[in-house]
């Protein structure tokens, strides 16, 4: 496996499921990202890891539970979501150093239905 | 406030002719980073171009060069000779090296390369 990956492609959930989606990088980065993207809306970062460490949780409803337990694998834990949750679910991964200069690699994405 | 400004939601443009996407950022961080990503309908983000903000040159990568201009906080993406493969979203972002780890995402435009 090359660059980042992430499992499920899709996933279809009820209201009252519990499911998980997972990202792994393999490109020795420092720092892992989940993006949500809604259709007609920009890229919204959720929560950033930087070196196991959660650094940014930008407001995120408590429905939505990271996990980051190596600086190679996120979890993004989900209970009891709403239907306006349905979307691209992206994972990203950095080398952070001092400077501003941070490109990040991204994963395919989920697609996450909530019914 | 961080702010990513992408006016054109589609565009259109002959194969084998140059196209030029639009973007304007707002920051008070005299510190920054603009990005350059394209989204394919497969949904994997590309990283295609950065621009740093005391670069003195326009950044180019291949067939894809950013015309900055710092005075009127622009960053437009110019692809020259457009391939079919070209037809995607295009998102613009930026990040700021007081912000952290945010970089925050234009809505984007969607490019349409016609044969």
């Amino acid at each position: 496996e090359t660059g980042v990956t992430q499992t499920p492609r899709h996933l279809v959930m009820g209201m009252t499921n519990k499911k998980s989606l997972k990202c792994e990088q393999h490109l020795g980065h420092n720092a892992m990202y989940w993006y949500k993207q809604s259709a007609k809306k920009p890229l919204e970062l959720m929560f950033v890891y930087n070196f196991k460490e959660q650094t940014e949780n930008n407001s995120v409803p408590s429905r939505f539970s990271p996990e980051c337990p190596n600086s190679s694998h996120l979890f993004l834990h989900l209970h009891t979501l709403q239907p306006e949750d349905s979307a691209l679910y992206l994972c990203a991964s950095s080398q952070e150093y001092t400077g501003s200069y941070n490109e990040q690699f991204f994963g395919p994405g989920t697609r996450l239905t909530v019914l | 406030a961080q702010k990513i400004t992408q006016t054109q939601p589609g565009m259109f443009v002959q194969e084998k002719e140059a196209v030029t996407l639009d973007c304007t950022y707002d920051t008070s961080d005299p510190s920054y980073g603009l990005f350059w990503y394209k989204q394919p309908s497969s949904g994997e983000m590309i990283f295609l171009i950065y621009q740093g903000s005391y670069d003195q040159q326009n950044a180019t990568e291949g067939r894809y060069s950013l015309n900055f201009q710092k005075a009127r906080k622009s960053a437009n993406l110019v692809i020259s000779a457009s391939q079919l493969g070209d037809s995607a979203m295009y998102f613009c972002a930026m990040r700021e090296d007081t912000g952290g780890f945010k970089t925050i995402f234009g809505a984007g435009t969607r490019l349409f390369v016609k044969a």
